[in-house]
């Protein structure tokens, strides 16, 4: 069965640096997605993409971050310059035409120094 | 703004007893509700959407739009059934389809 995958799994980065996340979405789905899940919390919505560009973005997605589909198969998140609250569980979802369910990635941790 | 709740954090019961996962939701209108499941060190996965009235793994759950809720049951637990379950809403026909979470209970079936 085909799957959402999300490297790294694990990402230590220093606060203030930038940080890529990086998924492949299931190859014939159109719509993407990252959610975040803060250790304890739940899981949050940051943004949805469609068609090549934002459809949806929470209060969280600030001018800090960013999501791209560079190439027709990854769709990254960058966050510019990470700050210790950005420390969390990041999760990559796609879906494809329709009424279809997100199928979600195993998610990338990052810890901010 | 839409919001889910799951009041229970933590369920523990006892292979082969009855469990049943609360889930209530804020919305107006008519969302679509799931719930999905993480077992331990796994990916989030779809176990149930109201629109498909499906047993999976012999858990259902009903919309109750009177209630506003979404509770998910299965009338036997078994110890594959430990992980964590999310209720989740979502709106049909908006922008993106984001999916709004609850925070989730934690099932631990003891043997």
């Amino acid at each position: 069965e085909p799957e959402v995958t999300q490297t790294p799994s694990h990402q230590v980065t220093q606060m203030g640096q930038e940080v890529i996340l990086r998924c492949v979405p299931i190859s014939n789905h159109l719509y993407f997605y990252w959610y975040r899940q803060i250790l304890g919390q739940k899981v949050e919505f940051l943004v949805s993409f469609y068609n090549n560009e934002i459809s949806e973005k929470s209060e969280i997605f600030d001018d800090q971050f960013s999501v791209e589909r560079p190439d027709g198969s990854n769709f990254t998140l960058k966050i510019r310059s990470t700050k210790l609250e950005d420390s969390a569980m990041y999760f990559c979802a796609s879906r494809g035409q329709g009424n279809q369910p997100q199928h979600f990635g195993d998610g990338t941790r990052l810890s901010i120094l | 703004a839409q919001r889910v709740t799951q009041p229970e954090k933590l369920l523990s019961v006892f292979k082969g007893a009855p469990v049943e996962l609360k889930c209530n939701y804020s919305y107006s209108g008519s969302p679509e509700l799931f719930w999905y499941v993480q077992y331990s060190r796994q990916r989030l996965q779809l176990l149930l959407r109201h629109i498909s009235r499906e047993s999976i793994k012999g858990f259902t759950a009903d919309l109750n739009k009177g209630e506003t809720s979404f509770h998910l049951k299965k009338p036997f637990a078994q110890e594959e059934d430990s992980a964590m379950y999310y209720c989740a809403l979502s709106l049909p026909r908006a922008a993106g389809n984001k999916l709004t979470f609850g925070g989730g209970t934690r099932v631990l079936v003891k043997p």
